[in-house]
């Protein structure tokens, strides 16, 4: 499967000012999804990352609050905007398997402490 | 609305005894369901699944029970080992508004005792 490389691990920001964090894949792959687990919480699909058109946000999440870019095919960001304590949280990116039945390969992580 | 909930926050077991997480979920639509291991500071590593089809599945020693009239499922760990010791989500997968995706349950802390 492949192996993703994300940073920022963690970062401590003020509140009202950005951060964008990066994910590097190994290999091509069509798809990557951005993830939010907020403190014991569940792991939060935030939006879905296509090469060359206009990510798809789920429902509670808007483009101008996390702005997502995906230039090629093995590389994605994801900005978290205008920052508040509530966006205090770890966000994770993703990539499909090759098989269903073994999900999603995941990034080790950002954890985001806003102040 | 929580699709995937796993009702237990966490669970202490004692070295070389068996773990079971459980997890329950609402959507009939799911196709898959998985179980994924994390450690802190990383991200979470696929552990095992079962398709829906399926009622058990087993590797090594972990066993993953489905009981689809339930909408339940279960992770066994046996014998646990202090290495077990993690937050297991359990999630599953299904085609939703055109994508195959992931839904996530909260978690449960699995502390194993020596």
């Amino acid at each position: 499967s492949a192996v993703i490389s994300q940073k920022p691990s963690r970062d401590i920001c003020q509140r009202g000012t950005s951060l964008t964090i990066q994910c590097q894949v190994d290999s091509q792959v069509t798809m990557m999804f951005w993830y939010r687990q907020q403190p014991g919480q569940s792991l939060t699909l935030i939006a879905t990352a296509n090469q060359g058109s206009e990510a798809t946000y789920e429902s509670g999440f808007v483009i101008d609050k996390f702005p997502i870019s995906r230039p090629n095919l093995t590389f994605s960001t994801l900005t978290v905007s205008n920052m508040s304590p509530e966006d205090s949280s770890i966000y994770l990116c993703s990539v499909p398997t090759f098989r269903t039945d073994y999900g999603y390969t995941f990034g080790s992580g950002t954890r985001l402490t806003v102040v | 609305d929580q699709q995937v909930k796993q009702n237990s926050p966490s669970l202490s077991v004692q070295e070389g005894r068996i773990s079971i997480l459980n997890c329950d979920y609402t959507n009939s639509m799911f196709d898959y369901f998985l179980w994924y291991k994390k450690y802190p500071a990383e991200g979470p590593t696929f552990l095992i699944s079962i398709s829906s089809i399926k009622d058990k599945n087993e590797d090594g020693r972990f066993t993953v029970f489905l009981n689809k009239s339930a909408k339940h499922l279960s992770l066994h760990i046996v014998p646990s080992q202090p290495g077990d010791s993690a937050v297991y989500f359990c999630a599953a997968s299904a085609v939703l508004q055109g994508a195959q995706k992931l839904v996530f349950g909260q978690g449960t802390r699995l502390t194993i005792n020596p």
